[in-house]
């Protein structure tokens, strides 16, 4: 089966600028996931979808950050503006709910963002 | 906020060497998943321990699970170069630690 596919794969950007991540999970998916990645640390969640319903975006800065999943298939995450700490990696996961809270992430290789 | 914490931060062994990696975290859960990250990758799935069990391997891969310490161990053994790479616990609202950053010499 396909992977996670997420793009672009890097992305340059001066401060203020808006930038937008795109995820496309495996199809048949209904649960996805956002995480921001710093440098030397696990990822963070930003927000988690059940089809096209955000269920858990405690997370997820909202003053600057924003996400999408019209139609509950791909999804897009989207900052505007951009700050300097805003620097890191944006994963994508995506997993099968229908084996319940066992279902394993599958994760994209994730959008390397730099804020300059 | 992590949700889960792994030590040691980071780890160098020799090829053929066991590799032991622990997580700890705040709140029950129902089960606990183990993950690793090779640089520039997304994270991978290695395997899961359910509350109830104790201990399950996969391969070279041995997974224990103590609720009442609220801790979690993930030992690889006979370690090859291959191996190198960050491993994550994540709990079952997928939330995960800092991460176990492995270096296996050759």
């Amino acid at each position: 089966e396909a992977g996670v596919v997420q793009s672009p794969r890097y992305k340059i950007i001066e401060k203020k600028q808006p930038v937008a991540f795109w995820c496309n999970p495996i199809s048949g998916h209904n649960t996805l996931y956002w995480y921001l990645q710093n440098l030397g640390q696990g990822p963070e969640l930003l927000i988690r979808y059940e089809n096209e319903e955000a269920v858990d975006d405690s997370q997820l800065p909202k003053d600057r950050f924003s996400a999408e999943r019209l139609k509950g298939v791909d999804s897009t995450l989207k900052i505007q503006p951009a700050e300097l700490g805003d620097s890191a990696v944006y994963l994508c996961a995506s997993s099968d709910r229908a084996g319940g809270r066992e279902s394993p992430l599958h994760f994209g290789n994730g959008t390397r963002l730099t804020v300059t | 906020s992590q949700q889960g914490e792994e030590d040691p931060q980071a780890l160098s062994i020799q090829e053929g060497e066991n590799a032991t990696m622990n997580c700890s975290y705040k709140t029950s859960i129902n089960n606990l998943q183990w993950y690793r990250q090779n640089s520039g990758r997304g994270l991978v799935h290695l395997i899961l321990i359910r509350s109830n069990e104790r201990e399950k391997h996969s391969g070279r891969l041995r997974v224990t699970l103590d609720t009442s310490k609220k801790s979690s161990s993930l030992l690889i053994t006979a370690s090859r170069a291959a191996d190198t790479a960050s491993y994550f616990c994540g709990r079952d609202d997928m939330r995960f630690g800092a991460g176990t950053r492995l270096t296996v010499k050759p």
